[in-house]
């Protein structure tokens, strides 16, 4: 069974818009981690954010998490065409040292130039 | 790129062979997971190594084994094929220190097709 589950299924957006992907979960977490995928090949780690923060940048990505709604989202701001690809949420549950990820379907970004 | 490669990269089998699908660990990694990947859905934990030991498995039949060698490679197994293991089977290497996991990265993944 699947954990997180991303929203919208697909989104489309001109070149510069910034992109907002929402996902949210059931269960107590460790970390809540964002993945990207081109075209059905690999998983490709963008963020992980921990239980205990509520915030991270990297680059023109921003990750928000708020564990007392058990949702998180991913900010992509002005997009480029390159950026076309699934973006997936995968958390860790609390008490977990195995590191399983729970995934959810993703989301399918289209970026258009 | 994240150090972790696969082999084969695309496969495709009959129902009712045995496959086996290879992962090389980034270095320096000590634990692998397995997932599956079948078309529109998220990856599916099959198990996990970690020091040449199943770690934990998730709800796939004993038809799915594995194993991890001394270099921290490992292999994914699945006999008696059926028409849904055609899927994209993605490896996943990191370093477990002191029972936390560090994240994990993905290698390109193999797709299996089961005709």
């Amino acid at each position: 069974s699947q954990q997180g589950e991303e929203d919208p299924q697909a989104l489309s957006i001109q070149e510069g818009e910034n992109a907002t992907m929402n996902c949210s979960y059931k269960t107590s977490i460790n970390n809540l981690q964002w993945y990207r995928q081109n075209s059905g090949r690999g998983l490709v780690h963008l963020i992980l954010i921990r239980s205990n923060e509520r915030e991270k940048h990297s680059g023109r990505l921003r990750v928000t998490l708020d564990t007392s709604k058990k949702s998180s989202s991913l900010l992509i701001t002005a997009s480029r065409a390159a950026d076309t690809a699934s973006y997936f949420c995968a958390t860790n549950d609390r008490g977990s040292t195995l590191g399983r990820l729970y995934f959810g379907r993703g989301t399918q970004l289209t970026v258009w130039p | 790129e994240t150090g972790v490669t696969q082999s084969p990269t695309h496969l495709i089998k009959t129902r009712g062979q045995q496959v086996t699908l290879r992962c090389s660990s980034q270095s320096g990694h000590n634990t692998v997971s397995w997932y599956q990947q079948a078309l529109g859905q998220g990856p599916q934990f099959i198990f996990q190594y970690y020091r040449e030991e199943e770690n934990g498995r998730g709800n796939f039949p004993p038809r799915f084994s594995g194993l991890q060698f001394p270099n921290y490679s490992s292999e994914l197994n699945v006999n008696a094929l059926e028409l849904d293991d055609s899927a994209l089977y993605l490896c996943a290497s990191s370093f477990r220190t002191g029972g936390i996991l560090d994240e994990q990265y993905f290698g390109p993944g193999t797709r299996l097709t089961v005709t």
